[in-house]
């Protein structure tokens, strides 16, 4: 079965500085999908960034970036120029025809 | 912007009642998912359908829960009786094209649910 690991349940930053969220995952498979979603607190999970991993170039949104590492089955998400509103849960997601895996998220927590 | 809407967006109940919650995707999305989130855990699929057909319900405890979209559109989720371990944020989800893994999935903003 296909596992997401988010190792950090819980990450602070600073306005204006740079954070790094981490995502392993387990698959046997050769083509799949990974995601970032952000869930503000009450409000609707958005999608955030999205990695083909077929692709060998890593994926950029705005401040947004990931280090796709696919041997060792990586995929951490960069949050540049962090700001009040990025604050949030983090989820990390697999994603591969039906079956669709998230991990147990990271609480981002943005400091004034 | 068209939105997932999902009703209600709490709902408090007795364990051993029923209850239902209702989700409307964006308009011409034929794929709608649920997910079930525990606190503190990530979401999880229950069940996914294509149009008004299930696709995946592997994830549903049928015994207790079931899930209609009969006209292809809205669907309902039913929970009976409920339990108190089925305490949890439920998600819906809708996406445009038929089983695409790149396709993104846009959520609602959920249903709390807590059982007393």
């Amino acid at each position: 079965a296909q596992t997401v690991t988010q190792s950090q349940p819980e990450m602070s930053v600073q306005e204006a500085e740079t954070v790094t969220l981490s995502c392993t995952y387990d698959t046997s498979e050769s083509d799949y999908y990974l995601f970032w979603y952000k869930q503000p607190p009450s409000r609707q999970m958005i999608l955030v960034i999205r990695q083909e991993a077929y692709k060998q170039q890593n994926a950029t949104e705005n401040r947004f970036s990931v280090n796709f590492q696919k041997a060792a089955k990586s995929f951490s998400l960069k949050i540049s120029d962090s700001q009040l509103g990025d604050a949030a849960m983090y989820f990390c997601a697999y994603r591969r025809f039906d079956d669709m895996r998230f991990g147990a998220g990271t609480r981002l927590t943005v400091k004034p | 912007e068209a939105e997932v809407a999902q009703s209600p967006r709490y709902k408090i109940t007795e364990k051993s009642q029923a209850v239902a919650f209702w989700c409307d995707p964006i308009s011409g999305h034929a794929t709608l998912y649920w997910y079930r989130q525990i606190l503190g855990q990530g979401p999880e699929l229950l069940v996914q359908f294509q149009d008004e057909s299930v696709v995946d319900d592997s994830q549903l405890p049928k015994d207790r829960f079931s899930a209609e979209r009969l006209k292809g559109v809205d669907s309902t989720l039913k929970i009976q009786p409920a339990e108190l371990g089925d305490s949890a944020m439920y998600l819906c989800a809708s996406s445009s094209v038929l089983l695409s893994s790149y396709n993104e999935q846009f959520f609602g903003p959920g249903t709390r649910l807590t059982v007393l």
